[in-house]
């Protein structure tokens, strides 16, 4: 069955620390697509990446990374230098090839960044 | 380009009353999607529409909770004679018609469901 785990309830670092958000999955499907999403505290939900099962290519984007890694069914996101701002809630997600539409979530990582 | 509108932002209801919260997709997407987060929970999919159709309701409650798409206007989330366990937010997403199964999703600003 398909499912997304996000171990880290809560996770809280001083501004300029590095931090790594952790998301395993499972999933029967070879194709597959897997989804980070921020919450911040106003509450709507923003869209960071989308990543396929084919790409294990890994993807900076400014002070925001992505490890895809398929031998352990994970897909961490890392924030360098953190900041005040990236304090959120931050959700992994997955979908799968034939409901493709269908997003399943985490439990989400509340990220807290102390000034 | 707006985004997907969700409205109201805010919804408080008696037990027993009906809710009815709205959503309009971006501009050019005709696809809606329905998403509920419970208090301290991940969101959870109930219900995939295009226009005048459901594709898929398989996370939708069997009863009281319906949702429709009509060929004009948003579309409609409904929850009959609502209780308190229904307190949530609700999240509509959007995306574009797209032949190769490109299902980008783009969601609203949610609508926070409150049951006295």
């Amino acid at each position: 069955a398909q499912k997304v785990t996000q171990a880290q309830t809560e996770i809280s670092v001083v501004e300029k620390e590095d931090v790594t958000l952790d998301c395993v999955y499972e999933t029967r499907d070879t194709t597959y697509y897997l989804f980070w999403y921020k919450q911040p505290p106003s509450g709507e939900l923003v869209f960071l990446i989308r990543r396929n099962s084919f790409d294990e290519q890994n993807e900076i984007s400014g002070r925001y990374s992505w490890n895809f890694q398929k031998s352990t069914s994970s897909f961490n996101f890392t924030i360098t230098a953190s900041q005040v701002v990236d304090s959120a809630v931050y959700f992994c997600a997955l979908s799968e090839e034939d409901s493709s539409y269908k997003l399943i979530f985490g439990s989400g990582t509340r990220l807290l960044v102390r000034p | 380009n707006a985004g997907v509108m969700q409205n109201p932002r805010h919804l408080v209801r008696r037990r027993g009353q009906e809710a009815r919260l709205r959503c309009s997709p971006m501009k050019g997407h005709s696809h809606v999607y329905w998403y509920r987060q419970l208090p301290e929970e991940g969101l959870k999919f109930m219900v995939y529409l295009q226009k005048e159709n459901i594709i898929d309701e398989s996370g939708m409650p069997k009863e009281r909770f319906s949702a429709e798409f009509p060929k004009e206007g948003p579309s409609i989330l409904r929850i009959q004679q609502v209780v308190r366990g229904d307190s949530a937010a609700y999240f509509c997403a959007s995306s574009p018609s797209d032949r190769w199964g490109n299902y980008e999703q783009f969601f609203g600003p949610g609508t926070r469901l409150t049951v006295l």
